[in-house]
């Protein structure tokens, strides 16, 4: 089945500066790749996701990049804020046999310090 | 309230028991998820549902049941629960398969003692 590797396990990160995370899949055929944000006490929330014919995809100061061919995709966050601090998973959908599988990476506990 | 809410947000249970855990949304989705989280795994599937009355196994069903009698309420039973089944509990929905965004209620965690 789908296995997703996700890194860092926890990021910290001066208040302005840029962070990164990222994802590696191992099933080609997974076509789908999206990012959950999850604040302290709640529940995960999506903040961007990008399908398999695109390579890059930016909402403000979030952006995804997506490379098919080393089966590997990042979150690319600037000018980060106090309020970016929060728990980050990325996730990776493929359609099998066996059903849909939406499958998550373990997190990225991100730090942002004034 | 609309949205996606879960009962109990606490739940404290002894081995060996029996316990639900109560999801329901108000915007009709389509598809329902319990997830579970524990620390150094991320989010697991347990068990979806892609309609009333058709539920699947995820990832890690063993010890779980589901049912979905109604499209807005998608219960999780732990027929006799274990320590190992301490964790957060998360249920989502969804209007379309998990290729479409996935709303997530706030949690329910559970210990056993």
């Amino acid at each position: 089945g789908e296995n997703v590797e996700q890194h860092p396990s926890t990021l910290s990160v001066q208040e302005g500066d840029s962070a990164v995370i990222k994802c590696t899949y191992s099933d080609s055929a997974s076509n789908y790749f999206p990012w959950y944000k999850q604040e302290l006490g709640k529940g995960p929330q999506l903040i961007i996701d990008i399908r398999s014919n695109v390579g890059e995809k930016k909402d403000q100061r979030i952006a995804v990049t997506l490379n098919k061919t080393a089966k590997h995709f990042s979150l690319h966050i600037t000018e980060t804020q106090p309020e970016d601090s929060a728990v980050y998973f990325c996730a990776a959908y493929i359609l099998t046999g066996g059903g849909n599988k939406l499958t998550f990476g373990t997190g990225t506990q991100l730090k942002v310090e004034l | 309230d609309a949205g996606i809410t879960q009962s109990p947000r606490y739940k404290i249970t002894e081995t060996g028991r029996q316990v639900t855990l109560m999801c329901h949304q108000t915007w009709s989705h389509s598809y329902m998820f319990w997830y579970r989280q524990d620390l150094g795994h991320g989010l697991r599937l347990i068990y979806y549902s892609a309609a009333a009355d058709i539920t699947d196994k995820g990832e890690v069903p063993d010890g779980y049941v589901v049912s979905r009698s109604k499209t807005e309420n998608f219960p999780l039973t732990l027929e006799s629960a274990t320590r190992s089944q301490t964790s957060v509990y998360f249920c989502a929905s969804s209007q379309g398969p998990p290729n479409t965004e996935a709303f997530f209620g706030q949690g329910t965690r559970l210990t056993v003692v």
